[in-house]
């Protein structure tokens, strides 16, 4: 059981550039969704969803898009990225009873 | 929108109690969690309360909600430098946007 996974750990990217970040959770849950966290300012939602075929937006959704097209896996791609989307990403994920969200180990992106 | 708002930083001497509030604005908020981040890691739930709970206690553990003033707090008891850490106050309500505070980044002091 490895509960939620990220990949990857860190990336560097280009401003301008495309690229997929990974998620993905072996408990069967309902519910997922992406953060960012930046210094002074917390987690900010970006997208979640609440089961596969399902996506809504959070507060910060520009320049993001999500999909679901199976309850384990939720990749959020940045479709051209821009030095404001240097950040620490979380995945999470939780049934659908708003109990405890369990957060992947981050992905470190830096946009130059 | 809604907000959660908590102070940036907390020093206290191991052994003694620590008091983190957080404060919200969203009055139909129905979830309130505390959160502790280890450097370098996710964050890990600590403890819930629903609103229509004043208290939860769990081990060194207290929350109080104060539902009137729309404020929340974690008292952690005999505090060890192993709670030092960020500590994030987050509320939901009838849609699935968690709302995040700031972070509280606690300092144990040996």
């Amino acid at each position: 059981n490895a509960g939620v996974t990220q990949t990857p750990k860190f990336q560097v990217l280009k401003t301008g550039q495309s690229m997929t970040l990974q998620c993905a959770q072996d408990m069967n849950h309902e519910y997922m969704s992406w953060y960012r966290q930046d210094p002074g300012m917390g987690l900010r939602l970006i997208h979640y969803s609440v089961g596969a075929g399902i996506t809504d937006q959070g507060e910060v959704p520009n320049g993001y898009n999500v999909s679901r097209s199976t309850t384990e896996d939720f990749p959020l791609r940045l479709l051209s990225a821009a030095p404001s989307q240097t950040s620490v990403y979380f995945c999470a994920s939780s049934g659908l009873d708003r109990g405890e969200q369990y957060f992947g180990p981050g992905t470190r992106l830096t946009v130059t | 929108g809604e907000d959660v708002e908590q102070s940036l930083f907390l020093s206290v001497r191991e052994g003694d109690s620590s008091v983190i509030n957080c404060t919200y604005t969203d009055s139909s908020s129905t979830y309130l969690y505390w959160y502790k981040q280890e450097p370098g890691a996710g964050l890990q739930l600590l403890t819930y309360i629903f609103s229509n709970m004043d208290m939860k206690q769990d081990q060194r553990l207290t929350v109080l909600l104060n539902k009137k003033d729309k404020h929340l707090s974690l008292r952690i008891a005999d505090t060890q430098t192993g709670d030092s850490a960020i500590y994030f106050c987050a509320e939901s309500s009838g849609t699935y946007k968690y709302i995040f505070g700031t972070g509280t980044r606690l300092k144990v002091l040996a």
